[in-house]
């Protein structure tokens, strides 16, 4: 089955201590990229990665990292995390090259910094 | 640069009732329009989409049709049912070397009965 995984689920964790959230497809797809959801201001991309090795600022990077060593996988790293960062994350993937192209997302990781 | 305005919500409407959520957009150029949805607990998934003037998307009794002269991408639906209870998103994308979704802020859809 087409999909793309999210982990974890659910954190709660405090200030300053780094985390890292995973994302992974099995669809051999280029494009990946990091979203995170706020009440009243949709989905805003973080990082977006073309292909391996290949990573890029969205629109809200700060307090962000990202790192693209495998063509499948895809980690959202939060090195000092703050409150201002608890929020729904999804990681979203889709053949590059091509606006037409649905993004394939995974199902969230909602962190909460305390 | 791009963005996407989106009907407030929350829309509360009977089950069988017509539905209708306006979409505006502006973009540079010719963007894809699309609809996501997002059900409780999961990840947005693609309901429609189109990709030039006039095109018309539809799936699962839903329709939405790109207007550039009015920049409109408009949900509707003619009768809901208590399945559809969801959280749409409107979204374009322009091709800059990155294939970026430009969201609306959602609108949650809840169907009684």
């Amino acid at each position: 089955e087409a999909q793309v995984t999210q982990n974890p689920r659910y954190l709660i964790t405090v200030t300053g201590k780094k985390l890292t959230v995973t994302c992974s497809q099995n669809m051999n797809h280029e494009y990946m990229s990091w979203y995170r959801q706020d009440p009243g201001l949709g989905l805003r991309q973080i990082y977006y990665s073309m292909n391996v090795e290949v990573t890029d600022k969205g629109d809200v990077p700060e307090g962000y990292k990202v790192s693209r060593k495998e063509k499948r996988n895809f980690p959202l790293i939060l090195e000092s995390p703050s409150p201002n960062q608890t929020s729904l994350y999804f990681c979203a993937s889709s053949l590059r090259g091509d606006s037409n192209q649905p993004q394939h997302f995974g199902d969230g990781t909602r962190l909460s910094i305390l | 640069g791009d963005s996407v305005t989106q009907m407030e919500g929350p829309v509360t409407l009977s089950e069988e009732a017509f539905l209708t959520i306006n979409c505006t957009y502006t973009a540079t150029g010719y963007p894809s329009l699309f609809w996501y949805v997002q059900y409780p607990g999961e990840g947005l998934q693609l309901l429609l989409k189109a990709t030039k003037a006039d095109d018309k998307g539809s799936n699962k009794g839903f329709e939405a049709t790109y207007r550039k002269e009015t920049t409109s991408f408009h949900l509707e639906k003619g009768s809901v049912q208590v399945s559809d209870s969801a959280v749409y998103f409107c979204a374009l994308s322009e091709y800059f070397g990155n294939e970026k979704l430009t969201f609306g802020t959602g609108t949650r859809l809840t169907i009684i009965p």
